[in-house]
C-alpha cells in the first residue's frame, strides 16, 4: 500500500545545531507540505512543494528551508535550531488537482 | 484570504449523546471544506469533505457536515457518540487551489 512515512519519530537537538527531518511518500503525488502543529495554533504551514524543484514558503518559513529533489521525498532543514522550533512537525501529500492531503505520523521535535 | 474558525477548543460529551462541533469559514471565493481527525500520537486522517455538490456531506465512523452558505458554516455532527470518537477535530478550507488552511482544532472528550 502507498504510504508517507517520517523519520525520525522523535529527535532531542541543542539550539544551534541544524536538523533534516525526513518525508518519504510512496503516492507518487506532486504535492507536499510541512506543517507545525502547537498548542492553540492549530497546523500551520511551513513550505509546500508542488512537483521537482518547486518549494514555496508558507506563513511559518523563518528558521527552516526545503528542496524537492525527486516525486518521493520532500526533507524539512532547520538551519541553526531554536527553543522556539520545539513542535511536532507534520508533512502530507496530495494529488496534482487533488485537494485530500493524506499525513505522515509526524515528528515530535524539541530543541534544548 | 481563506480562514476557519473552530469554537470551543473542548468538547465533552457523554456516551450515546450528539456531538456538535462548530466551524466558521471565510473565503473570498466558494470554498472546499474538509473535516480531519487526529487520534493521540497520530496524523490527520479526513473524515469528509465538501466540494459543491451536495450541501450535506456524509463521512467515515457516523459523521456528517452541512454546508450552510448564509452562515458561512460546517459544522461537524453525529448522531450518537462512541468512546472511540475522542480525539481532536479539525476544520480546515481550501480556495480550491492545493494549499489547505486549518483551525485550531477542537479536543472532543467523551464521557462514559
Amino acid at each position: 500500500d502507498a504510504e508517507i512515512t517520517q523519520s525520525p519519530r522523535h529527535k532531542i537537538t541543542e539550539t544551534g545545531r541544524q536538523v533534516t527531518l525526513a518525508c518519504h511518500q510512496t503516492w507518487n503525488h506532486n504535492n507536499m507540505f510541512w506543517y507545525r502543529q502547537d498548542l492553540g495554533h492549530g497546523l500551520r504551514l511551513i513550505h509546500y512543494s508542488y512537483g521537482v524543484q518547486d518549494t514555496n514558503k508558507g506563513e511559518v518559513s523563518d528558521g527552516y528551508s526545503v528542496s524537492r529533489s525527486n516525486t518521493e521525498d520532500l526533507p524539512l532543514t532547520l538551519e541553526s535550531a531554536a527553543s522556539s522550533q520545539t513542535s511536532v512537525y507534520f508533512c502530507a501529500s496530495s494529488g496534482q488537482g487533488e485537494n485530500i492531503q493524506y499525513f505522515g505520523a509526524g515528528t515530535r521535535l524539541s530543541v534544548l | 484570504a481563506q480562514s476557519v474558525t473552530q469554537l470551543g477548543s473542548h468538547v465533552s460529551v457523554s456516551e450515546g449523546a450528539l456531538v456538535l462541533l462548530r466551524c466558521n469559514y471565510s473565503s473570498s471565493v466558494p470554498p472546499y471544506l474538509f473535516w480531519y481527525v487526529q487520534y493521540p500520537n497520530q496524523g490527520l486522517q479526513l473524515l469528509l469533505k465538501y466540494t459543491s455538490a451536495a450541501t450535506l456531506v456524509k463521512g467515515i465512523n457516523g459523521f456528517e457536515a452541512e454546508f450552510k452558505k448564509s452562515e458561512t458554516s460546517f459544522h461537524l455532527t453525529k448522531p450518537s457518540a462512541h468512546m472511540s470518537d475522542a480525539a481532536e477535530y479539525f476544520c480546515a478550507v481550501s480556495d480550491r487551489g492545493e494549499k489547505l488552511t486549518f483551525g485550531t482544532g477542537t479536543r472532543l472528550t467523551i464521557i462514559p
